[in-house]
């Protein structure tokens, strides 16, 4: 199994540049979850989703777009890049049946918006 | 006020002793409670979960104090490989997973 997966590991955008992070997950996982980590502020959560077909805003929505046509994909859109989305993204997934409600983290995209 | 508030440290700690440190929340209907470590520019990973009962995992021991709203983690004869950023992280009465800032722990020869 490859876990989670995510691309690209670096990119750099200009302001009002629109772009899509992707993340995959072959774990048959129902939860998946978007975070973004700034320093001294933790992860803050995003987007989630339950399962396909099924979005929720966290507590930092504003500025992005989510979808889940798919159990395996959970992609996250930037819709107009600005500086303030300078960040490192985690998407994450877990599962429900997991009495433990482990987390499993993919290694991150690192974002720079100029 | 954060939900979630952990010291961010960091903590020296000379190799082979103790260190403890906590995570205090806000929600009193906090659910689950769990310890993750995270490596300089890596992903966090689940160190441990955190019963009521407190529970141990080698040198690690986590423990719950609902009536003061904190979570402690405790890592004995510390090592070298210990360094790491260690997160809190609870699951709120809204079901959602919620992480602290995080306390970096450095573990010196």
């Amino acid at each position: 199994n490859a876990g989670v997966t995510q691309t690209p590991k670096f990119q750099v955008l200009k302001t009002g540049q629109s772009m899509t992070l992707q993340c995959a997950q072959d774990m048959n996982h129902e939860y998946m979850s978007w975070y973004r980590q700034d320093p001294g502020m933790g992860l803050r959560l995003i987007h989630y989703s339950v399962g396909a077909g099924i979005t929720d805003q966290g507590e930092v929505p504003n500025g992005y777009n989510v979808s889940r046509s798919t159990t395996e994909d959970f992609p996250l859109r930037l819709l107009s890049a600005a500086p303030s989305q300078t960040s490192v993204y985690f998407c994450a997934s877990s599962s429900p049946r997991e009495w433990d409600e482990t987390q499993y983290f993919g290694p991150g995209t690192r974002l720079l918006v100029l | 006020r954060k939900e979630v508030e952990q010291d961010p440290g960091p903590f020296n700690v000379p190799e082979g002793a103790t260190v403890a440190f906590n995570c205090t929340y806000s929600n009193s209907a906090s659910q689950s409670f769990f310890w993750y470590r995270q490596d300089c520019r890596k992903e966090p990973k689940l160190l441990m979960s955190v019963y009521s009962s407190g529970n141990e995992d080698g040198r690690f021991t986590a423990q719950l104090n609902r009536a003061s709203q904190y979570i402690s983690l405790l890592i004995r004869d510390s090592k070298l490989s210990d360094s790491a950023t260690y997160l809190c992280g609870l699951v709120d009465s809204w079901g959602k997973l919620q992480f602290g800032a995080g306390t970096q722990v450095v573990v010196t020869p």
